[in-house]
């Protein structure tokens, strides 16, 4: 019964390059969220994904930053040129249900340099 | 106003004693209500649900005030190990119902 597995979990990068970020969800989860927490800071809501579909994206900046969940495969966060102020953990979540508990993976924590 | 605010501490009080956390959310709106735990450099874990009743699990009770839009958590018998950040979570404002993270509360349990 694996939980919510996220890779990488560290991942350093250079400014202007790019940075992917995979979630699997816990089996039989279809609804995905990413959330990003700052150093010092709460976890900020960035999207929201079910199967092939972005439900709510009201969080993610709107650019350079993208989502997708595909029908088959992990759910993917990525961001191109990234910057400094890009460097924070990237947690993702899966829930079986809308509104209900949501299972954490471990985080992956980008730095970019 | 912030969906979801927290008092961020830190809350140090010795081993045994009991402590309460406040947590205010701005959706009148909100039907599900949860406090997480998250450690240093680690992921949230949910700690337990809130229902309008009020719930308790060991030492930890969750109540809720719809009327004053407040939730609370109360810790009694503090653990080293209950040392941590707790926050409150909220569903929030649009219709996906996501769910919104206060910025947390700090608690230090010392011997």
């Amino acid at each position: 019964n694996a939980g919510v597995m996220q890779n990488p979990r560290h991942l350093v990068r250079r400014r202007g390059q790019e940075a992917r970020l995979r979630c699997s969800p816990v089996k039989g989860h279809s609804h995905v969220y990413w959330y990003r927490q700052l150093p010092e800071e709460g976890l900020k809501f960035m999207v929201y994904l079910q199967k092939e579909n972005i439900i709510d994206e009201s969080g993610m900046p709107k650019e350079r930053f993208s989502a997708e969940f595909p029908k088959e495969g992990p759910s993917i966060l990525r961001i191109q040129q990234v910057v400094r102020g890009d460097s924070a953990a990237y947690f993702c979540a899966s829930s079986p249900e809308l509104g209900g508990e949501l299972f954490f993976g471990e985080g992956s924590r980008l730095t970019v340099l | 106003r912030k969906e979801v605010e927290q008092d961020p501490g830190p809350f140090n009080v010795p081993e045994g004693a009991t402590v309460a956390f406040n947590c205010t959310y701005s959706n009148s709106a909100s039907q599900s209500f949860f406090w997480y735990r998250q450690d240093c450099r680690k992921e949230p874990k949910l700690l337990m649900s809130v229902y309008s009743s009020g719930n308790e699990d060991g030492r930890f009770t969750a109540q809720l005030n719809r009327a004053s839009q407040y939730i609370s958590l109360l810790i009694r018998d503090s653990k080293l190990s209950d040392s941590a950040t707790y926050l409150c979570v909220v569903n929030g404002l649009s219709n996906t119902d996501k769910l919104i993270f206060g910025t947390g509360t700090r608690l230090q349990v010392f011997p």
